[in-house]
């Protein structure tokens, strides 16, 4: 079974700098979908990026943007100019490509100060 | 708009009893799942279902029971088996292996509180 790691439970950040949210993941396969989710107080899900393991090109969304190291299996978020809305629970999600089911991590508390 | 929704928002349940919560989509998404969410653990799936009458277990299904009996819904029971029911509970839904993903939509949660 494929397993997702989010090592920082808590992580803080000054409003207007970067913060980079790490994640790493197991898995055999080749090919696989790799995303971040974001979950603010509502705890509604919102999906921040996604990675297609094929594609070796980093993934950007506006101030979004993530390293996808494959051979580390390594799949880490940064966040530029962070911002209070940025305030919430980030979580890193696998997906193998030939099926549909999705597995997360733990979980990373982000806090922007003002 | 199109989107998914779960009620109730907040279920309280006494110890012993079944509860039944409710996911419906108009996404005419083929593939719905249900996930846990409690603190520190992240989301963990219970089950998944790609095809009406149909449906998978995932990590942690024990104590728990869905069906499919229509496209657009995927009612999830919390069954007194279940040791330790009290958390967020989240339904999701996707369409079938298409080659570009772009994920899961995701309802608004159900919590559940044993009483």
């Amino acid at each position: 079974a494929q397993t997702v790691t989010q090592s920082q439970p808590e992580m803080s950040v000054q409003e207007a700098e970067t913060v980079t949210l790490s994640c790493t993941y197991d898995t055999s396969e080749n090919n696989y979908y790799l995303f971040w989710y974001k979950q603010p107080p509502s705890r509604q899900m919102i999906l921040v990026i996604r990675q297609e393991a094929y594609k070796q090109q980093n993934a950007t969304e506006n101030r979004f943007s993530v390293n996808f190291q494959k051979a580390a299996k390594s799949f880490s978020l940064k966040i530029s100019d962070s911002q209070l809305g940025d305030t919430a629970m980030y979580f890193c999600a696998f997906m193998r490509y030939n099926n549909n089911d999705m597995r997360f991590g733990a979980g990373t508390r982000l806090t922007v100060k003002p | 708009d199109g989107g998914i929704t779960q009620s109730p928002k907040y279920l309280f349940r006494k110890e012993g009893q079944n509860v039944t919560l409710s996911c419906e989509q108009n996404l005419n998404h083929d593939a719905m799942y249900w996930y846990r969410q409690d603190p520190g653990q992240g989301l963990r799936l219970i089950y998944y279902s790609q095809i009406v009458n149909d449906f998978q277990k995932g990590d942690i299904a024990e104590g728990y029971s869905v069906s499919r009996e229509k496209k657009e819904s995927f009612p999830l029971t919390v069954t007194s088996a279940q040791k330790n029911p009290t958390a967020f509970y989240l339904c999701a839904s996707s369409p079938l292996r298409t080659r570009s993903n772009y994920g899961y939509t995701f309802g608004s949660g159900t919590r559940l509180t044993v009483v």
